[in-house]
């Protein structure tokens, strides 16, 4: 069965420091990533995915992300973080057929001036 | 825009009571979703459904039903509600292997 952890409960960031949010996954094929943000009070985005191709995938609001297959990592950065991003990321992983996706249990970020 | 609506974004239901939890989508999408969230646990499925009247039970369906009887249309029922119902409800789509669409979400207690 697939599965997804997110190692960090709770990240603090200073406005403007860099991030990376962790993502490990577990998925025999060749999975289907993606990262999802929710702000508070509100339903799931899409950031950004990855099915096949270039292992390193760019997402809305100036987030990318690597798949490497040998870490079973997929991993969420961004250079400069600004005030607006304080929510929960999520990662998921994707079978095929009806893509039925597995989510991890969330990543808090907090972002101080 | 892909549009997923759901028709409460709070709700307040008695111990026993039957409730219904509606969600809407406007983009032709042939797989619609409900999960759960909890604080600490994440998304957990309940159902999913491929195609008007078709269902399948997702991660955590004990307690719940659903009904999909027009494709943009697909609910979710707690035949008994329970405390242990309470939680934040989503609602999502997707057309093929792309990505879900969510709604809002729908804050239930049940007391």
């Amino acid at each position: 069965a697939q599965s997804v952890t997110q190692p960090d409960i709770h990240i603090t960031v200073s406005e403007g420091a860099s991030l990376e949010l962790r993502c490990n996954y577990s998925y025999g094929a060749t999975p289907y990533l993606f990262w999802y943000v929710q702000s508070p009070g509100q339903g799931l985005q899409l950031l950004l995915k990855y099915f096949s191709g270039d292992t390193l995938v760019q997402g809305i609001k100036g987030f990318e992300a690597e798949f490497k297959r040998s870490q079973s990592s997929f991993n969420l950065r961004k250079p400069s973080v600004h005030w607006s991003d304080a929510a929960e990321y999520f990662c998921a992983v994707g079978s095929g057929g009806y893509q039925k996706v597995t989510f991890g249990t969330g990543t808090k970020l907090q972002v101080i001036p | 825009d892909v549009k997923v609506t759901q028709s409460s974004r709070y709700l307040v239901k008695r111990t026993g009571e039957k409730v219904f939890l509606e969600c809407v989508q406007d983009m032709d999408h042939e797989n619609m979703f409900w999960y759960r969230q909890d604080p600490g646990l994440g998304l957990r499925l309940i159902y999913f459904s491929y195609d008007v009247k078709m269902k399948e039970k997702g991660d955590i369906p004990e307690g719940y039903s659903v009904s999909r009887e027009k494709k943009e249309r697909f609910s979710l029922i707690l035949e008994s509600a329970s405390t242990n119902q309470t939680s934040m409800y989503l609602c999502a789509s997707s057309f093929g292997l792309n990505e879900q669409f969510f709604g809002p979400g729908t804050r239930l207690t049940v007391l």
